[in-house]
């Protein structure tokens, strides 16, 4: 059971312009979302993350929306740089077992920025 | 600041051998500590976490173990390597707020990653 799906495999964008990655996820009990950005052979690096009690967090070029009456996240990346092109994933959480924090991530999206 | 590091980064073992692969935080105290695997094409997907010295969660069943011997160590072992354990293993930490017990919105930081190739 996938509760947390990115379905796009593949972005490509304009350098420049504006990338949207977006996140769909079923367990209505996560409360917690973060962005990982992930190059090939390297740990994700983590990117930016939102409560469940917010709708819009903001850091510099990257704003993640999250809708939870759709169950919807999305990040935008604004504008976009060659160095944006990775893997990004999205992952959210619900659990607080014994102050552990256990994330569920998706599948993943590539994004390549094009000159 | 904290860091974290994993070792070894690569590795190709023969299928049956025995794996060790090893977690160090520095720069923090009394960290939540996790294994990941991702598999090829997929994402990443929770082995084990641990709250603290010696206690060990495992979150599926499977060919591997860990262990926790000191508050900023993690290891992932296993003494028969199976072809399907390949894959791109990350530990990972996360603050733990020592005064109250749930770690609510904290983020989850990833080592370097060990590539493992069974063969």
């Amino acid at each position: 059971d996938q509760q947390v799906k990115q379905n796009s495999p593949s972005l490509s964008v304009q350098e420049g312009r504006i990338s949207i990655l977006i996140c769909d996820y079923t367990n209505s009990m996560f409360d917690y979302f973060l962005w990982y950005k992930k190059y090939p052979a390297e740990g994700p690096t983590f990117l930016i993350s939102i409560s469940s009690i917010k709708d819009k967090n903001e850091d510099g070029r990257f704003t993640v929306f999250l809708n939870k009456s759709a169950k919807h996240l999305s990040l935008h990346i604004v504008p976009s740089q060659p160095g944006d092109s990775a893997v990004y994933f999205c992952a959210a959480s619900a659990w607080r077992v014994k102050g552990a924090q256990k994330l569920v991530f998706g599948q993943g999206t590539r994004l390549t920025i094009n000159p | 600041s904290q860091t974290i590091h994993q070792w070894p980064a690569t590795l190709v073992q023969p299928v049956g051998s025995p794996l060790s692969l090893e977690c160090t935080v520095e720069g923090t105290s009394n960290p939540n500590l996790y294994w990941y695997r991702q598999a090829a094409g997929r994402g990443l997907q929770l082995l084990f976490y641990s709250v603290g010295i010696g206690q060990i969660s495992s979150e599926v069943p499977q060919n591997l173990s860990a262990s926790r011997p000191q508050d900023r160590q993690f290891i992932l072992s296993s003494k028969k390597l199976l072809l399907s354990d390949s894959g791109f293993y990350l530990c990972a930490w996360q603050p733990r707020d020592r005064v109250k017990e749930e770690n609510s919105g904290n983020t989850i930081y990833f080592g370097e990653g060990s590539w493992l190739t069974v063969v």
